[in-house]
């Protein structure tokens, strides 16, 4: 299995609303991502766990919390967003949680996500 | 900033022809990976290189790395409309932290 899932699809919430977008990968890999993407823009790290720790929050508002259940879960919780935050959101994994040189990351679909 | 800059950032070619595009970066980096991603949906790798590899293949890709010049190129050769898609380079220190170039996005015309 060398897919990453993510759920849901498309999500469209209001700002004073509280979402989750969920992520699983069951390939083993000890890292995880979370990415921004606006439209015709390269995706933008937002956040990075480690062996189910957060190793790398790339200075994201606090309306985005992420969460790592287990090595094969990833969250991001989404509270009070802004219409700006409107945009496709990539969770990705790879293999060495410690970041080996050699390490290629594994994105899911996306959820395309758009506040109102 | 780690981010490449590709260039050019929009090309349109026959299928069939070779398509090369351009990364440059400005820190020094353990490799540079490239990545594919059909229109609004997630990113596949394509190919990584090493900063002590100069060139490398993969079926019809074939990728360079300058780090003199802090620039690597990726071609596409007999390219098809499947093809169609952007193509974004991503210098990394190898630190789990990939930093996206701009993008080029390429068309194939059937």
């Amino acid at each position: 299995d060398t897919e990453v899932t993510q759920t849901p699809k498309h999500l469209v919430m209001g700002m004073t609303n509280k979402k989750s977008l969920k992520c699983e990968q069951h390939m083993g890999h000890r890292a995880m991502y979370w990415y921004k993407q606006k439209a015709k823009k390269p995706p933008e790290l937002m956040f990075v766990y480690s062996y189910e720790k957060l190793s790398i929050n790339e200075s994201v508002p606090s309306r985005f919390s992420p969460e790592c259940p287990n090595s094969s879960l990833l969250n991001l919780h989404l509270h009070a967003l802004q219409p700006e935050d409107s945009a496709l959101y990539l969770c990705a994994s790879s293999q060495d949680g410690g970041g080996a040189s050699t390490d290629t990351q594994y994105f899911g679909p996306g959820t395309r996500l758009t506040v109102l | 900033s780690q981010q490449g800059e590709e260039d050019p950032q929009a090309l349109s070619i026959q299928e069939g022809e070779n398509a090369t595009m351009n990364c440059s970066y400005k820190t020094s980096i353990n490799n540079l990976q490239w990545y594919r991603q059909n229109s609004g949906r997630g990113l596949v790798h394509l190919i990584l290189i090493r900063s002590n590899e100069r060139e490398k293949h993969s079926g019809r890709l074939r990728v360079t790395l300058d780090t003199s010049k802090k620039s690597s190129s990726l071609l596409i050769t007999a390219s098809r409309a499947a093809d169609t898609a952007s193509y974004f380079c991503a210098p990394s220190t190898g630190a789990n932290n990939l930093f996206f170039g701009t993008g080029t996005r390429l068309t194939v015309i059937p």
